[in-house]
C-alpha cells in the first residue's frame, strides 16, 4: 500500500478553484512535491513546497501544507480544459534517500 | 538531449524472455532513478544511481530486476524471465546533483506489456 494517499476523482467545471488533496505519513519529509501527468506523457513537475514552510503560490497554483495534520493541498484557480490530468503529491523523506514516494494520484476531469 | 529520453516507447513480449529498457538522462545529471506505475497507481521507487553506482536498490521487487550505469549517464533496466505482473510503465528520471531542490525530471516512460 501507499504511504501517501489522495482522493481518486475530482470534477470541476471550467474557471472554477480546484483544490486537491493528500496526506501522508512521515513526519520527517523535507520536501513535498506535485506532479502533473497527462495522457501518454511523461509527468511534469509543476511545484514543491519544503517542509519548513506553509504556503507557496507560483501563478495559479497555490500550496498549502498543514505539518501538524500531515495534509498538503494543490489549489488551482480559474481552472482551465487544459489543466485535466492526473495529479500525484509526493515527498521526498529525510532517512530514504532521494527517492521520492507518490500519492496514488488525483483525476482531475475540467467541464467546460 | 533537451529532456529524458527512453527507449523503447512501448515493448510487448512474451512470459519467460528478457528485456532491457534504456534511459537517457539529461546531460550532465549525475543521479539518475527508475520507478514503476502500475495502470492506476502512482509511481514505485525502483533503483538510484549517483554516477556509476547504485546507491539505494531497495525497490528492486526481486532478483529478475538488475539496472546498470556503466559510464555514469545511460542506464539499463534489465528484467529477466518476465512475468505478466512486469507489466507496467517504468519511468526514468535524472537530477543534477543529489538532494537538488527541483528534484527529478520525467522521461516518458517506456510500457510494457508481457502476454
Amino acid at each position: 500500500g501507499e504511504d501517501v494517499e489522495q482522493s481518486l476523482f475530482l470534477s470541476v467545471r471550467e474557471g472554477d478553484s480546484s483544490v486537491i488533496n493528500c496526506t501522508y505519513t512521515d513526519s520527517s519529509s523535507t520536501y513535498l512535491y506535485w506532479y502533473k501527468q497527462e495522457p501518454g506523457a511523461g509527468l511534469q513537475l509543476l511545484t514543491y513546497i519544503f517542509s519548513n514552510m506553509d504556503m507557496k503560490q507560483d501563478q495559479r497554483l497555490t500550496v498549502l501544507l498543514n505539518k501538524k495534520d500531515k495534509h498538503l493541498s494543490l489549489r488551482i484557480a480559474d481552472t482551465q480544459t487544459g489543466d485535466s490530468a492526473i495529479y500525484f503529491c509526493a515527498e521526498r523523506r529525510n532517512n530514504a534517500g532521494n527517492m521520492l514516494t507518490f500519492g496514488g494520484g488525483t483525476r482531475l476531469m475540467v467541464k467546460p | 538531449g533537451a529532456g529524458v529520453s527512453q527507449t523503447p516507447s512501448n515493448k510487448v513480449t512474451e512470459k519467460g524472455k528478457y528485456v532491457e529498457l534504456r534511459c537517457d538522462p539529461i546531460s550532465g545529471h549525475t543521479a539518475l532513478y527508475w520507478y514503476r506505475q502500475s495502470l492506476g497507481q502512482g509511481p514505485e521507487f525502483l533503483i538510484y544511481f549517483q554516477g556509476t553506482g547504485a546507491a539505494d536498490d531497495s525497490g528492486l521487487p526481486n532478483d529478475r530486476f538488475f539496472a546498470v550505469r556503466p559510464e555514469g549517464s545511460v542506464s539499463t533496466l534489465k528484467i529477466q524471465r518476465t512475468e505478466r505482473g512486469d507489466s507496467a510503465v517504468y519511468l526514468c528520471a535524472s537530477s543534477p546533483q543529489p538532494g537538488a531542490v527541483e528534484t527529478q525530471y520525467f522521461g516518458p516512460g517506456t510500457r510494457l506489456l508481457v502476454l
